[in-house]
């Protein structure tokens, strides 16, 4: 399958406790950005890097929250001290971003956290 | 960010076309429309896109109003695997930033067999 993919695909946790998700794009996608999504709503953006840069941060990404993506591959999405809150399906999608391109975004399946 | 109205649901019969609508009024001249759709339990997949003219692909097709402040999805046959959320999305051409997708709450669509 060449497809995002994303690991784990569920995960539940106690308060407090930190998670990590990690997220492996389309090969060759230069272009990796992560969504949250709680029920009934639409995908909300978190951030994106271009290669390993991180160009964008949403005001959605709290302190609590920290990305990665070194040498410009998989990425990490990090959640500390975990709140009810943090409860979502979180998404990774990639990207082949070229200029004047539509910057098609393919998304993984997602990544479920349940914080109890 | 351009703001996109959707109906919150529609009913299909399977296998007759089904005109999914979305109003964009305050679309500026360097957004596209893009379509995304989400199946039950799984990530947003890409349906479509188009600036100005009407656009088909094997999935879907798009008309643009020749205002361009709505455009309708148009699935030809509806089949129980289209039953999802599709989402009307703007988004500035890629030389223009902010290239995150916003997504509205969009419009489900229930087949029914």
């Amino acid at each position: 399958d060449t497809g995002v993919s994303q690991d784990p695909r569920h995960k539940i946790t106690k308060r407090g406790q930190n998670v990590t998700f990690r997220c492996d794009p389309i090969s060759e996608h230069n272009r990796l950005y992560w969504y949250r999504q709680t029920l009934g709503q639409g995908p909300e953006f978190l951030t994106y890097f271009q290669n390993e840069a991180q160009l964008e941060k949403s005001r959605l990404l709290s302190d609590r929250f920290s990305a990665e993506r070194p040498k410009g591959s998989f990425s990490t999405l990090e959640i500390q001290r975990t709140e009810q809150g943090d409860s979502a399906m979180y998404l990774c999608a990639s990207s082949l971003y070229a200029t004047s391109s539509a910057d098609t975004q393919y998304f993984g399946p997602g990544t479920r956290l349940t914080v109890l | 960010d351009a703001k996109t109205t959707q109906p919150n649901s529609m009913e299909s019969n399977e296998e007759e076309p089904v005109h999914l609508p979305c109003n964009h009024s305050t679309i500026s001249g360097t957004d596209y429309i893009h379509w995304y759709r989400q199946l039950p339990s799984q990530g947003p997949e890409y349906v479509i896109h188009g600036l100005t003219s009407n656009v088909n692909n094997r999935m879907a097709s798009l008309a643009i109003a020749e205002d361009r402040k709505s455009s309708t999805l148009i699935l030809h046959r509806a089949t129980l695997r289209d039953a999802a959320v599709y989402y009307c999305i703007l988004r500035p051409y890629s030389g223009a930033g902010s290239y995150q997708l916003t997504f509205g709450k969009g419009t489900k669509l229930s087949v029914i067999p």
